[in-house]
């Protein structure tokens, strides 16, 4: 049972251009978001959460967007860069139950 | 640097065998979480605990245990070790329990013969 799906294995992109990874979510709980980014042979690495009752929030290149009744939130980095390259995770966790789920990844390759 | 510190970073071993994987938190933090990595799978949450305490429990097998010590750091011991056991393990911790960020350590990867 995969509570928070990436469907998309790898995503290809130019640099410079924006670079749009998606996640889906089963659990209704699910109430923080989070995205991380892991280069091989590191672990994952913190980039950007949103909380549920938000719809957006940005961090310099890096936007997520939440759309709650769709279960859905996505990761905008805007401009591409190839040191973006990594596999990015989502990840959620539902209120007092302070685990976070995970996405399998995908991995993003940006072409310079 | 994420500041979470794991040992070893590479540990190959037979099966049958009993191994520690030790995990040292960022500074001040309090809760400390271990994920399995497995090949093609995601993060697979085995185990949490804060200030010493256990408070959670993911697919954490029962020949796992784990534990955190009034310094903060952590074990985690794998036992009757299998074939299927190889992964890469990471330890991660934050400052406080719910909606906050985890750093994670560079992980150890397991490789059982």
């Amino acid at each position: 049972d995969q509570q928070v799906k990436q469907n998309s294995p790898s995503l290809s992109v130019q640099e410079g251009r924006i670079s749009i990874l998606n996640c889906d979510y089963t659990n209704s709980m699910f109430d923080y978001f989070l995205w991380y980014k892991k280069y091989p042979a590191e672990g994952p690495t913190f980039l950007i959460s949103i909380s549920s009752i938000k719809d957006k929030n940005e961090d310099g290149r890096f936007t997520v967007f939440l759309n709650k009744s769709a279960k859905h939130l996505s990761l905008h980095i805007v401009p591409s860069q190839p040191g973006d390259s990594a596999v990015y995770f989502c990840a959620a966790s539902a209120g007092s139950n302070y685990k976070l789920t995970f996405g399998k990844g995908t991995l993003l390759t940006v072409n310079p | 640097d994420s500041g979470v510190t794991q040992t070893p970073k590479h540990l190959i071993t037979a099966t049958g065998q009993r191994v520690t994987l030790r995990c040292s938190p960022r500074s001040g933090d309090l809760s400390v979480y271990w994920y399995q990595q497995s090949l093609d799978q995601g993060l697979q949450f085995l185990i949490q605990y804060y200030n010493g305490e256990e408070r959670a429990k993911g697919n954490i097998l029962e020949r796992f245990s784990a534990q955190q010590f009034p310094d903060l750091h952590s074990e985690l011991n794998l036992s009757s070790l299998e074939l299927g056991d190889s992964a890469l393990y990471f330890c991660a911790s934050s400052e406080r329990q719910g909606n906050s960020p985890l750093h994670f350590g560079n992980g150890t990867r397991l490789t059982v013969t």
